[in-house]
Order: C-alpha cells, then sequence, then structure tokens
C-alpha cells in the first residue's frame, strides 16, 4: 500500500513554462511534506517543504500548494530552466514516528530549451 | 563541511554473496537513516539510527540485512546472502535532532 501517491510519472515543458507535479497523501497524521530534488549520480537534496499550518509556500521560482481536506499537495516550478530537469519527489512524515520519510515515485521532469 | 558519503558508489554481486555498505553522515548529526530504490519505484525506507540505537527497523525486508552504527558515528548495512530482488539504489541520509535529512549519492547494488 504506497501512502504517498505522485503524479505524473515523466514531464516535458518547455523552457519558460510552468511545470506542475502533484502527490496525494493518505495518512492523516502526516505533519511535514518535503519535495527533493535528484540530478543524476546525486542523492536527493530538499528543495522546499511545508507543514500543513499554511496552504502555501514559496521560495523563488518554487511553490508548494497544499490543501490538507484534499490531503493533497502540489510543486509548481514557475519560469521552468533546463537545469532544473531532475527527478522529482514529494513525501511526508511524522515527528512523532521518528522522521522517517515516505516517498512518491518521482517525477523525471524534461525542461526542453 | 563534508556531507553524507557512502561507498562503495557501486557493487555488482552474484547470488548467495555477501555486501557490506558503508555510510558516513555529516559530522555531529545523530539521526542516520537507510532508505533503497528499487528501479523506477519509490525510495522506501529501511530504518533509523539515533546514535547507536536502532529507533525504527521497520522497513527491513527480512533478517537477511543487517544494520550496524558503531560509536554512533558511521552505520554499515550489510546483505547475506543477496538475492536478486535486492538490486536497488541504497541511500543513507543523515540529520541534526529532526531537522532536515541530508542524503548521500547511494550505492547501486546489482546482484546477478
Amino acid at each position: 500500500q504506497q501512502q504517498v501517491k505522485q503524479s505524473p510519472q515523466s514531464l516535458i515543458v518547455q523552457k519558460g513554462g510552468i511545470s506542475i507535479i502533484n502527490c496525494a497523501y493518505e495518512n492523516t497524521a502526516f505533519d511535514y511534506f518535503p519535495w527533493y530534488q535528484q540530478f543524476p549520480g546525486k542523492g536527493p537534496a530538499l528543495l522546499i517543504a511545508i507543514r500543513p499550518d499554511v496552504s502555501e509556500k514559496k521560495e523563488g521560482r518554487f511553490t508548494i500548494s497544499f490543501n490538507k481536506s484534499a490531503k493533497q499537495f502540489s510543486l509548481h516550478i514557475m519560469d521552468s530552466q533546463p537545469g532544473d530537469s531532475a527527478t522529482y519527489f514529494c513525501a511526508a512524515s511524522n515527528d512523532n514516528q521518528g522522521g522517517k520519510l515516505i516517498f512518491g515515485q518521482g517525477t523525471e521532469l524534461s525542461v526542453k530549451p | 563541511e563534508a556531507g553524507v558519503t557512502q561507498f562503495p558508489s557501486h557493487s555488482v554481486i552474484e547470488k548467495g554473496q555477501t555486501v557490506t555498505l558503508r555510510c558516513d553522515p555529516i559530522s555531529g548529526h545523530d539521526n542516520l537513516y537507510w532508505y533503497r530504490r528499487v528501479m523506477g519505484k519509490e525510495i522506501k525506507f529501511l530504518l533509523h539510527f539515533v546514535k547507536e540505537s536502532k529507533q525504527d527497523e521497520s522497513g527491513m525486508p527480512n533478517n537477511r540485512f543487517l544494520a550496524e552504527r558503531t560509536g554512533g558515528t558511521y552505520s554499515t548495512l550489510k546483505v547475506q546472502p543477496a538475492e536478486l530482488e535486492d538490486s536497488g539504489v541504497y541511500f543513507c541520509a543523515s540529520s541534526y535532532a529532526r531537522g532536515t535529512q541530508y542524503f548521500g549519492p547511494g550505492t547501486r547494488l546489482t546482484v546477478l
């Protein structure tokens, strides 16, 4: 049973466009929702994270939108650049369960010049 | 400051052999996590150390997997004997308290 479902599996966007990746979760006890970015040959690196007390968080071109009632959250990448091409993972965790991350399946983003 | 390091970066072994993966966390990080990604699927939690103690090993697949964290510093993950389904990328992550988890580059394990 997959607790965090991520879509799409792959995404192709033109340079300057908006990339949108969606995630849905089941466990209402989750209280931390990070997004990780992974380049080939590297480990995942934290990109941006949100807690359920806010509905949106923005850092530069990256925005998380969070809908607690729908148990969904999404990553928006504005003005997408070729350098954003990577695999993106959403995740969720519960501080009371040691902080272990439950990941989505990942989205391979390709930004075409 | 050095990040999380993992060794080896790649390992190719025959079914039935033993492999030991090593993780060196960021200095001062008391939490250490092991995760695994099987091809194309999600990154799955294996276990969590706080210092030298196993806090949660609910994700360990079976008793062929043994993890240790000597003196609360580096950690090893041994697979004995390895099976075909153990192939994947094994990631280690560390954090200070319950802060951001920093991931290593991973060890790609191939079992033939």
